[in-house]
């Protein structure tokens, strides 16, 4: 079964950038791909970005645009979010969530266990 | 952007009482809808897919059902366990995926 562990959490500076990383164990990367949501505490899911499945094409959510950028390495089975140019809003903790590649979208099973991005001044 | 609707946004049950949540689309998702559930300090876990689907290891107290515009969660008996915020979701058209607002249900 495919399991997602995170990095850990982060600190930045408004303005400062992020990345927070997703390792893939049980599947590879080339029978997976990763998607991330986010969750402002207290709120609920906001989906942000991922890949589609059928053909490896990244798509981001419109409130991201220009300021994510999301890859996989398939040597290493590690996932990446990058999020630039943070701002306080952008406080939250951050999910990674696989689909199965190779056939459409399908739902987001399993989840890793998320990563919490304080930006404070 | 398809829009969920999720209502209540509180249920107040007690353990045994039977549980329905109520997941309404801004247009059809035919059934491709699913539901989640999260408990405090944890990452969501799927419960059902396409509308009426248990996951894996899901107990059969949790059943969902709808299509088009309008699905249901049931709950048969809630379980001390079952006490989480539950998410719906659509995969019927994106960019981008988007999900309902959350229900949580709560020990009366």
């Amino acid at each position: 079964q495919v399991q997602l562990v995170q990095s850990g959490a982060e600190v930045k500076k408004p303005g400062a950038s992020v990345k927070v990383s997703c390792k893939v164990s049980g599947y590879t990367l080339t029978e997976v791909s990763i998607h991330w949501v986010r969750q402002v505490p207290g709120k609920g899911l906001e989906w942000m970005g991922g890949f589609d499945p059928e053909n490896g094409k990244a798509f981001y959510a419109q409130n991201f645009q220009g300021r994510v950028t999301m890859t996989e390495d398939t040597s290493t089975d590690i996932g990446y979010m990058e999020l630039r140019n943070l701002r306080s809003e952008d406080t939250a903790l951050y999910y990674c969530a696989t689909v199965s590649t190779g056939v459409p979208l399908s739902f987001f099973d399993p989840w890793g266990q998320g990563t919490l991005v304080t930006v404070s001044s | 952007e398809i829009v969920l609707t999720q209502s209540p946004a509180t249920l107040s049950l007690s353990p045994g009482e039977r549980a329905t949540l109520s997941c309404r689309s801004s247009q059809s998702v035919g059934t491709y809808l699913a539901w989640y559930q999260q408990k405090p300090g944890q990452a969501p876990r799927l419960l059902i897919f396409d509308a009426s689907n248990r996951a894996t290891g899901i107990p059969a107290r949790f059943s969902g059902s709808g299509s088009g515009t309008d699905f249901t969660l049931t709950i048969s008996r809630l379980e001390p366990e079952d006490f989480a915020v539950y998410y719906c979701q659509q995969r019927f058209s994106w960019p981008p995926l988007t999900f309902g607002g959350g229900t949580k249900v709560e020990i009366k």
